[in-house]
């Protein structure tokens, strides 16, 4: 079965702390991975993507996340959160050819940020 | 700046009744996409379009039916609404398959209350 899983529904944190948020994915063949980012009552608005190369990849805001073959894994990271941080964040697969499964989601992890 | 704009952004159906939600997008882009959220399955895709006048199921289409008459647009229709389509119903736009060289632009969202 193929399937995302990002294993933390909920993360709060102190502004000004770092935060980790956990993707594994289960896909055999040849995809590409991306965060989106939703604030409350918005749209879902893209972070960041990789398919190839360097397995870090730098998205805005100060997001970067870095993929893991060995691991299955597409972890995003922040080093220093801010208050308007707080959002919903998904991990996305898409299979890597027209006809394939396109933006599979997980099933997002909501970021609280403290004062 | 890429847009997708969808209307309703609110509906309150009854069962049975027919509802349509219309997505607008100024972006030039070929691919477009409907999904809907529910809480604890993230986003999930009911129907996409690669062509004006052609729409292909994604992983749950019962129950919806698509148009594409234009490259600009796109509709997710419910024939019969039922109960358990309440959900929150997303359109989206990228210029080519799952957003391989770019991004996914996400409309604001339509909130279906079906009654």
């Amino acid at each position: 079965t193929q399937t995302v899983s990002q294993s933390d529904a909920h993360v709060t944190v102190f502004e000004g702390d770092s935060v980790e948020l956990r993707c594994n994915y289960s896909y055999g063949g040849s995809i590409y991975l991306s965060w989106y980012i939703q604030h409350h009552g918005r749209g879902l608005q893209f972070l960041l993507k990789y398919y190839s190369g360097n397995p870090v990849v730098q998205g805005v805001n100060g997001f970067e996340a870095e993929f893991s073959k060995s691991d299955s894994s597409f972890h995003l990271r922040k080093a220093s959160v801010h208050w308007s941080d707080s959002a919903v964040y998904f991990c996305a697969v898409t299979e890597a050819y027209q006809g394939g499964r396109a933006l599979i989601f997980g099933t997002g992890t909501t970021v609280s940020v403290s004062p | 700046e890429a847009a997708v704009t969808q209307s309703p952004r609110s509906k309150v159906a009854v069962t049975g009744g027919k509802v349509t939600l219309s997505c607008h997008q100024t972006n030039n882009h070929d691919y477009m996409y409907w999904y809907r959220q529910d809480t604890g399955h993230g986003l999930r895709l009911i129907h996409y379009s690669y062509v004006a006048d052609s729409t292909e199921k994604g992983d749950i289409p019962d129950g919806y039916k698509a148009s594409r008459p234009s490259q600009e647009n796109f509709s997710l229709i419910l024939e019969l609404a039922s109960l358990s389509q309440t959900a929150v119903y997303f359109c989206a736009s990228s210029k080519d398959w799952g957003g391989y060289t770019g991004q996914l632009y996400f409309g604001e969202g339509s909130k279906l209350t079906v009654l």
